[in-house]
């Protein structure tokens, strides 16, 4: 069946610079993709979404780029801060899944002071 | 502060007791979730109620056993469960079918220790 994996599973970044975490996908019919945070001790909180028919959609310090051509998704958090710390899920939803949420595995974001 | 609120926060329970996951929204949501996480995993969804009746269940074994009393309110009763059951329980709810708005509104889970 389809999944949606992440190329790494922990990235540790300097205080204060760019995030970027990677997310791939398999089932090119998914039309809508959403990034989840999960801090720990907490339920996963939505932070962006980005529908099949835009490449790139721009929240606050977030940018989500959508390449179908090699079916690839990333998350950009600009000027990372402590409170970035998190697990961040990317997701996928299609009528293959029924539309419901198929999750990738997951990228742990560490922050350096 | 999540809007979803769950209860119990902990649970440890023997492998014969029945207990019972409570969940709450008032956020007008008419579709609401169960899914189960284990450590270092994504949740994997349970059971998905929309305008108060059940419409997925994903072969969960029916030790669990869902329950939607009214639009605010999600249970799951718990019985004869086994240690592998052991996990974080998270109650979700959302505004409509998830391809309008892919945003889940997730509680903070119920802990589940099982003896």
């Amino acid at each position: 069946g389809e999944s949606v994996g992440l190329h790494l599973p922990t990235l540790s970044v300097q205080e204060g610079d760019n995030s970027i975490i990677n997310c791939a996908y398999s089932n090119s019919a998914s039309d809508y993709f959403i990034w989840y945070k999960q801090e720990s001790g907490k339920g996963p909180q939505f932070i962006i979404d980005i529908r099949s028919n835009m490449d790139k959609r721009q929240g606050q310090r977030v940018t989500v780029l959508l390449n179908k051509t090699v079916k690839h998704l990333s998350l950009q958090i600009a000027a990372t801060q402590p409170g970035d710390s998190a697990v961040y899920f990317c997701a996928e939803i299609s009528m293959d899944s029924n539309y419901q949420l198929i999750w990738g595995a997951g990228t742990k974001l560490i922050i350096k002071p | 502060d999540t809007e979803v609120t769950q209860t119990p926060k902990h649970l440890v329970m023997g492998m014969t007791n029945k207990k019972s996951l409570k969940c709450e929204q008032h956020m007008g949501h008419r579709a609401m979730y169960w899914y189960k996480q284990k450590a270092k995993k994504p949740p994997e969804l349970m059971f998905v109620y929309s305008y108060e009746k059940l419409s997925i269940n994903e072969s969960v074994p029916s030790r669990f056993s869902p329950e939607c009393p009214n639009s605010s309110l999600l249970n799951l009763h718990l019985h004869a469960l086994q240690p592998e059951d052991s996990a974080l329980y998270l109650c979700a709810s959302s505004q409509a079918n998830l391809i309008s708005t892919g945003e889940l509104f997730f509680g903070e889970g119920s802990r589940l220790t099982v003896l």
